[in-house]
């Protein structure tokens, strides 16, 4: 069936990078976009980025700029993301999703993230 | 950046309700408009895409319309599964933004 499978769950200190992966199955990998999305403790939804898994592009919003990396593998149909110089506000949930065009039909099971001393 | 104003942030309402929620957005974005759920501790579920059409095994209870950049998305007969929080999110352009969330609550 068609799936995108997370990394488990991470615990990092601040200052530290943290790379979750999104193993894609089910599905022809380089036609469709995955997007990366975020969730903290009781908040909202907070887009993170986008990497078009057949060229490699990516777009990330302003506000992760210089940190965020998302990048993929075609020979395993999987996109990491990583994340560096870890903050306290940085933990939260990071979910990866596939873009059908026209919205987020598949969407991985998430990523715990805790960035703690 | 497109800002995005959904309203209620929350509201209560009972089995057999209809419910309405907005979204609005700060510059105009034709139909490219979704929306989703969200239950505690899970993944959002896509609900409604293109502003108004129904995702593959959604109930036909829920409904959306809009365009341009006044969006509802309604839940016509509420059930006791559809409490849970919902979004919108635009995919217009680039950075995506999303609402602030609607929390649906007995």
């Amino acid at each position: 069936q068609v799936q995108v499978v997370q990394s488990g769950a991470e615990v990092k200190k601040p200052g530290a990078s943290v790379r979750v992966s999104c193993k894609a199955s089910g599905y022809t990998f380089t036609n469709y976009y995955i997007y990366w999305v975020r969730q903290a403790p009781g908040q909202g939804l907070e887009w993170v980025g986008v990497i078009n898994p057949t060229s490699g592009s990516t777009v990330y919003a302003q506000k992760f700029q210089g940190r965020v990396t998302v990048t993929r593998d075609t020979s395993t149909s999987t996109v990491y993301m990583q994340l560096s110089s870890l903050r306290s506000e940085d933990t939260a949930v990071y979910y990866c999703a596939r873009d059908f065009g026209e919205g987020l039909d598949v969407w991985g099971q998430g990523t715990t993230v805790t960035v703690s001393s | 950046a497109i800002q995005m104003t959904q309203s209620p942030s929350s509201l209560s309402a009972s089995v057999g309700d209809r419910v309405t929620i907005t979204c609005r957005t700060s510059q105009g974005i034709r139909n490219d408009l979704a929306w989703y759920q969200q239950k505690p501790g899970k993944a959002p579920k896509l609900l409604i895409y293109a502003a108004s059409s129904l995702q593959s095994g959604v109930p036909s209870r829920f409904s959306g319309s809009g365009s341009g950049t006044d969006f509802t998305l309604t839940i016509s007969g509420l059930q006791p599964e559809d409490f849970a929080t919902y979004y919108c999110l635009q995919d217009y352009n680039y950075p995506r933004t999303f609402g602030q969330g609607t929390k649906v609550e007995i």
